[in-house]
């Protein structure tokens, strides 16, 4: 099985602030990776697929880079409506998995 | 744009089965492969497995094989998770979801809003 590390598991950051999330694979996953934001109470939301393609809607003060086993999410310019928890997931078909980081909650300093 | 509806909330002693219900609107159902996800109180996102409604295929991890019976009613556009041997550590919110994008793993882009599932005795 294919294991996500996520990293950090919490972070706090000043509005403004550049963020960043890190999450390595346990195994070469190409781009088959995607992250999410958690709001609380929410349920999850796609902002990047692919690693980094930004979904349709999102702001773009997020993106996503990497590949192979090393991925970042990055957030460029933090405002108070991102807090949450952000999540990065695996995907494959051969043979048929999927699999989420452990999160990364984000709060404002 | 697909829609998903989850049944409500549901309590149960340990050792007991639960099912919780997925209904797809404005499309069909076998166009989609499901997926159900959980998510335990204060913790994160757990993959559970997929369903294929057009030929039954399920998919779940090694977690809750054995446990875990994936099904459909097609004639009500409905999937069903069903988890026994319950215990408090299934004590979780669990959403099903899906992407109209491709009919395989790839990301999740369509949510149901979760269906609370509290095992206690």
């Amino acid at each position: 099985d294919i294991q996500m590390t996520q990293s950090p598991p919490s972070l706090s950051a000043s509005v403004g602030d550049r963020v960043t999330i890190t999450c390595r694979a346990s195994q070469d996953i190409a781009n088959y990776l995607n992250w999410y934001q958690q709001k609380p109470g929410k349920v999850p939301e796609l902002l990047i697929y692919d690693a980094s393609n930004l979904r349709s809607g999102v702001p773009s003060r997020f993106s996503g880079s990497g590949s192979g086993t090393d991925f970042t999410f990055t957030i460029i310019s933090l405002q108070p409506e991102d807090v949450g928890t952000y999540y990065c997931q695996q995907y494959d078909n051969l043979p048929p998995s999927i699999t989420f980081g452990q999160g990364t909650r984000l709060e404002i300093k | 744009q697909v829609q998903l509806v989850q049944s409500g909330a549901e309590v149960r002693k340990p050792g007991a089965s639960v099912r919780v219900s997925c209904k797809v609107s404005g499309y069909s159902l076998t166009d989609f492969l499901i997926h159900w996800v959980r998510q335990a109180p204060g913790k994160g996102l757990e993959w559970m497995g997929s369903f294929d409604p057009e030929d039954g295929e399920a998919i779940s991890t090694q977690t809750f094989q054995g446990r875990v019976t994936m099904t459909e009613d097609t004639a009500t556009n409905t999937a069903y998770m069903e988890l026994n041997s319950l215990r408090s550590e299934d004590t979780a919110v669990y959403f099903c979801a899906t992407t109209m994008v491709v009919k395989s793993n790839y990301y999740l882009d369509v949510w149901a809003k979760g269906t609370p599932v509290t095992v206690s005795s």
